[in-house]
């Protein structure tokens, strides 16, 4: 699986868009990018994952540049319960696609 | 839909004992991976299954071994608790091993060595 690269911390102004990239520059073909969100004492929330184009759904946007080495997630409309880790991970299939790695993270703090 | 359901969600060992964990995924899901989470090494894969069969292992030592049942309910154990196990136990669920099919997670059994 390819490494990603995030900026350690973030911030944002309650109701502003949060935009937080991601550089996964050895990415391969076949790999997926995934974003999730783990707030203080609670389990990692999944939010999006894309291959080639961009997605939106409910809770984020995900661009996806078009040489996919890299990526933004987008929350348009940062609110409080918004402060949280924000992971980025590449994923491929194969025998290892039950496994996802983690790495530090983006603390996104949004305020008021 | 219930989500993913862990219990305990907080336990409270001593070194030498064993423990056993338990997670529910998410209804109609069969794959359940399992990850430890610690400040000092961060959120690391221990292992997943699917069909009652491991199909991916991390690196950690044999006292962690888990198990699945036909209803796709999962469990994991750990022997010999050292004081190093302390950390939050999360499980994973999703439909099946396919790519492209995020994993969604619990929110853990805190386990606390003493």
């Amino acid at each position: 699986d390819a490494k990603t690269t995030q900026p350690t911390s973030m911030d944002c102004a309650e109701g502003r868009a949060a935009n937080l990239p991601c550089n996964h520059s050895t990415i391969s073909g076949n790999e997926y990018v995934y974003w999730y969100r783990q707030i203080h004492s609670q389990g990692p929330q999944y939010i999006i994952h894309g291959l080639k184009n961009n997605e939106t759904n409910e809770m984020a946007s995900l661009i996806i540049t078009e040489d996919r080495k890299s990526s933004t997630l987008i929350l348009p409309h940062a609110t409080l319960r918004d402060t949280a880790v924000y992971y980025c991970i590449v994923k491929t299939g194969g025998t290892s696609y039950g496994k996802l790695t983690f790495g530090q993270g983006t603390i996104l703090t949004v305020h008021p | 839909k219930a989500g993913v359901t862990q219990t305990p969600r907080y336990l409270i060992k001593t070194r030498g004992q064993q423990v056993t964990l338990s997670c529910s995924p998410i209804s109609g899901h069969r794959s359940v991976s399992w990850y430890q989470q610690t400040p000092g090494q961060g959120l690391q894969f221990l292992f997943e299954y699917f069909s009652e069969t491991q199909r991916n292992k991390g690196n950690f030592p044999g006292r962690f071994s888990g198990r699945q049942f036909s209803n796709s309910r999962s469990e994991m154990n750990v022997s010999t608790l050292e004081l190093g196990d302390s950390a939050l136990y999360l499980c994973a669920s999703r439909p099946g091993t396919g790519v492209g099919q995020p994993q969604h997670f619990g929110d853990g059994t805190r386990l606390s060595i003493l």
